[in-house]
Order: structure tokens, then sequence, then C-alpha cells
């Protein structure tokens, strides 16, 4: 299924180093998200955009910055990050952004930051 | 109090077997819920929706019971591929911007052993 895609799969980067994950989405829909999935621990939300706008921070570090040009391309631009942010970032598009809808997950980027 | 919780399990059982996973929510006003499973490091992918009357999808049965804020899903006769975790995830429901998040539990880990 190629609906959702994330780049890159993997990355490695040092703390000081600046990086940025990207997400499409091919389904025509109006509203992405990121979230970050660490072992043990639910699916965290960290971004909502609905028609490029975003609704939701849910209290993320500045180090993440979101970017969204269009409903289909979704940015998250990473700086400075510390070792506790190694985890999988998973992007997610939905028909709308009421919560309603099914929302669909990309492969999600594997971070691992030293 | 967390706003879905989820048994962790592991379940073990073995092919043939059924299984049932509950998942409980907080927020009465919630409207929308889904079971999702989620490989090893994959991402999670939509299993069913759930709707009020109860729905089933082959060897799959989801359950809602709003007066007790819960859901659950019914696997019969296990296969060795449904061997994965299985996350429930719930709409919050309500005004402002919250409206289009879905909060995941933790996930139940399955394992069918032959």
């Amino acid at each position: 299924e190629t609906g959702v895609t994330q780049t890159p799969r993997h990355l490695v980067m040092g703390m000081t180093n600046k990086k940025s994950l990207k997400c499409e989405q091919h389904l025509g829909h109006n509203a992405m998200y990121w979230y970050k999935q660490s072992a043990k621990k639910p699916l965290e939300l960290m971004f909502v955009y609905n028609f490029k706008e975003q609704t939701e921070n849910n209290s993320v570090p500045s180090r993440f910055s979101p970017e969204c040009p269009n409903s289909s391309h979704l940015f998250l631009h990473l700086h400075t990050l510390q070792p506790e942010d190694s985890a999988l970032y998973l992007c997610a598009s939905s028909p709308t952004g009421t919560g309603v809808d099914t929302q669909y997950f990309g492969p999600g980027t594997r971070l691992t930051v030293l | 109090r967390k706003e879905v919780e989820q048994d962790p399990g592991p379940f073990n059982v073995p092919e043939g077997a059924t299984v049932a996973f509950n998942c409980t929510y907080s927020n009465s006003a919630s409207q929308s819920f889904f079971w999702y499973r989620q490989d090893c490091r994959k991402e999670p992918k939509l299993l069913m929706s759930v709707y009020s009357s109860g729905n089933e999808d082959g060897r799959f049965t989801a359950q809602l019971n709003r007066a007790s804020q819960y859901i659950s899903l019914l696997i019969r006769d296990s296969k060795l591929s449904d061997s994965a975790t299985y996350l429930c995830a719930v709409n919050r429901g309500g005004r402002g911007s919250t409206l289009g998040r879905l909060y995941f539990g933790r996930g139940t880990q399955l394992t069918v052993w032959p």
C-alpha cells in the first residue's frame, strides 16, 4: 500500500544535527498528523493539521517543528534532539480532522538520536 | 485517569483458540471507536471500526458497550498470522480543537502458537 509514504525510513542523527522527516499522502485527505511511538508506550499525538492549518500542538518541545505546505505534504523538522527522542515517528492522514473517520498511517521513520 | 486503557497482555494462545480483548475509555462523549493491528516494527493498520450495534468481519467481532464505556474485539479460530499487537483507538468527542483527536491504548500483544 502506498497511500501514505514517509522518508527516510531510518535516521540516525547526533544531538547537534538538523534533519527533516517527510510525509506524503495520496488519498486526497484533508487532515494529517504526526505521532511518536516509543517502546512500551502508547502512540502519542504530536501535531494535527486540518486543511493545512495546525489545529493541535500537543505540548511538543520546540525542537520539533512541523510544516504543512499543502494538504498532501507534512514535514517534521528536527534540531538539537535528545537521546530520549529516539522513537518511531508515524505520519497519518484522514479525510477530515473531525476524529470520526479512520486515520491511515505511513510506515514510519525510525529515529535514533546519539 | 487515562483516556484509553488496555490490558497489554501478552496473550499466548494455541491455533484455533478464541481470544477476546477489552479496552475501556474515560470520556462518555466519545463517538468513534477503532481497532488497529500493528505488526512488529510496522505501522498500525485499521482492522475494524466499531459500530454501536456491533459488527463482524469474518473471524473478528467488535462490540461497543456505551454504558460501561468499553469496546471489545473477539478473534475466533486464531491463526498464526493473527500474532500482532492490537490497538484500540477512541475519538474524544466534544467541542474545540481536540475534536479530531484519536486516543490510542498501549496495545495488547497476541501470540498464536502452533
